[in-house]
């Protein structure tokens, strides 16, 4: 079957730097994206990834390794507007999004 | 403000009630998407339409009907539901059906069956 593992939930404190996982396993792989959340609200872009390695945009860097199956979403100098969910879903072979279950990331002052 | 709007933004209904949600989009794409988001749960793909024909309907109930009368607008009408019903409802648009591009999604309508 198809599966996207994200942790459930983290903690993190204002300014710190925290990295949220994500692992695939998908028949066939086109591409991954970062979406946030926060609560209440509508799913917002962060990221796009298809090939190996980190893509920087601004306070937040998102990781690929096709090879492991695996990518993470750096958030640096922490903000309390960070609270949220942070949502992983990657491409299959036949371009169907698969979605993981989304990491709430809570951020302490 | 993503360009994608719903209305109610929150619906209790009852299980034999009819009601429909609504969804509009002003980024001129082509491509509307119903998800369902249910807690600790990853979001489930419920119907794509693609220039405004249905190409996805991924096992939906039937008490779960949707209507797209032009690019820009999407409706989910509902009736007869069940309580496990209850959930988040997205609509999100992309430029066109290539799962590379990026969606944009509405805030959600919150729906609550008693």
């Amino acid at each position: 079957g198809q599966n996207i593992d994200q942790p459930t939930e983290m903690t993190a404190t204002e300014g710190a730097i925290v990295q949220i996982n994500c692992t695939y396993q998908t028949s066939g792989f086109n591409g991954l994206f970062w979406y946030q959340q926060h609560a209440g609200e509508a799913p917002t872009f962060l990221s796009y990834n298809v090939l190996d390695g980190l893509e920087e945009k601004g306070r937040f860097s998102s990781f690929l390794s096709r090879s492991k199956g695996y990518s993470y979403l750096l958030l640096k100098e922490l903000q309390m507007k960070d609270s949220a969910s942070y949502l992983c879903a990657v491409t299959d072979s036949n371009y169907q999004l698969i979605w993981g279950a989304g990491t709430k990331l809570i951020i302490k002052p | 403000e993503t360009g994608v709007t719903q209305t109610p933004r929150h619906l209790v209904m009852g299980m034999t009630n009819k009601k429909s949600l609504k969804c509009e989009q002003h980024l001129g794409h082509n491509a509307m998407y119903w998800y369902k988001q249910s807690a600790k749960k990853p979001l489930e793909l419920m119907f794509v339409y693609n220039f405004k024909e249905q190409t996805e309907n991924n096992s939906v109930p039937s008490r779960f009907s949707p209507e797209c009368p032009n690019s820009s607008h999407l409706f989910l009408h509902l009736h007869t539901l069940q309580p496990e019903d209850s959930a988040l409802y997205l609509c999100a648009s992309s430029q066109q059906r290539e799962v590379t591009d990026t969606q944009y999604f509405g805030p959600g309508t919150r729906l609550t069956v008693l």
